[in-house]
């Protein structure tokens, strides 16, 4: 079980970037995909989640309306645009597959297999 | 500012035993998840659920919770335990997750 994701990228200030996460070794549909991002020196932080399945998405409040986590099954990928860049979203991304358990009252939610990340560096 | 609080830094001696521990009015509802990350490297599940496992991670990682506080054990700590330490849970009752701060844990 694996989750590819795609290269470094450098964007200037208002720019897009559209970064994938590619999964094998499992059904792609079975499992959630997350999207997590660290700032440097700073810690995690959670920016959404996609059911590859039916592809709805549910967002950090923080990122509505700047993000897109989309897709395409046919490739087993995921991918998550951020529009409007600005120097604070220089970061490493993640992807992360997401599975749950439920005790009968009680569920966690965890993050099983993660990708090795995806540095984005915004600079004018 | 995270829903989710744990103290910033946490030493602990070789072979002694830790706990490093996450605050949140979530976890009073929803059961925590545990990732351990070193420098340079992606996270790590350690724990997640009612206190498991993965597979491959060391009995001497355990978990418990009270109240609004999850906490994560390491009984014997050993140098390559030394990390940064992130709980992970539901956010509020909506269907976003949110990570506490880390702690970064020193074993001395």
């Amino acid at each position: 079980v694996q989750l590819v994701q795609s290269g470094a990228e450098v964007r200037k200030p208002g720019a897009s970037v559209t970064l994938s996460c590619e999964s094998s070794g499992y059904t792609f549909i079975t499992y959630y995909i997350h999207w997590i991002r660290q700032a440097p020196g700073q810690g995690l932080e959670w920016m959404g989640i996609i059911n590859p399945s039916g592809g709805t998405t549910t967002y950090a409040q923080k990122f509505q309306g700047r993000v897109t986590m989309t897709r395409e099954t046919s490739r087993s990928t995921v991918y998550m645009e951020l529009r409007r860049l600005r120097s604070d979203d220089t970061a490493v991304y993640y992807c992360a597959r997401g599975d749950s358990v439920n005790y009968g009252g009680l569920s966690s939610y965890y993050m099983d297999v993660w990708g090795k990340g995806t540095t984005v560096n915004v600079f004018s | 500012s995270s829903e989710l609080t744990q103290d910033p830094a946490v030493s602990v001696a070789l072979g002694q035993t830790v706990r490093i521990t996450c605050q949140g009015d979530s976890l009073r509802n929803y059961y925590a998840s545990w990732y351990q990350q070193k420098p340079g490297q992606a996270p790590l599940l350690v724990l997640y659920g009612r206190y498991e496992r993965p597979s491959g991670i060391p009995h001497r990682f355990s978990g418990s919770s009270s109240g609004n506080t999850a906490s994560l054990t390491i009984t014997g700590a050993q140098a390559e335990d030394e990390a940064d330490y992130y709980c992970n849970s539901r956010h509020g009752s909506g269907d976003q997750l949110v990570f506490g701060g880390g702690t970064k844990l020193t074993v001395l």
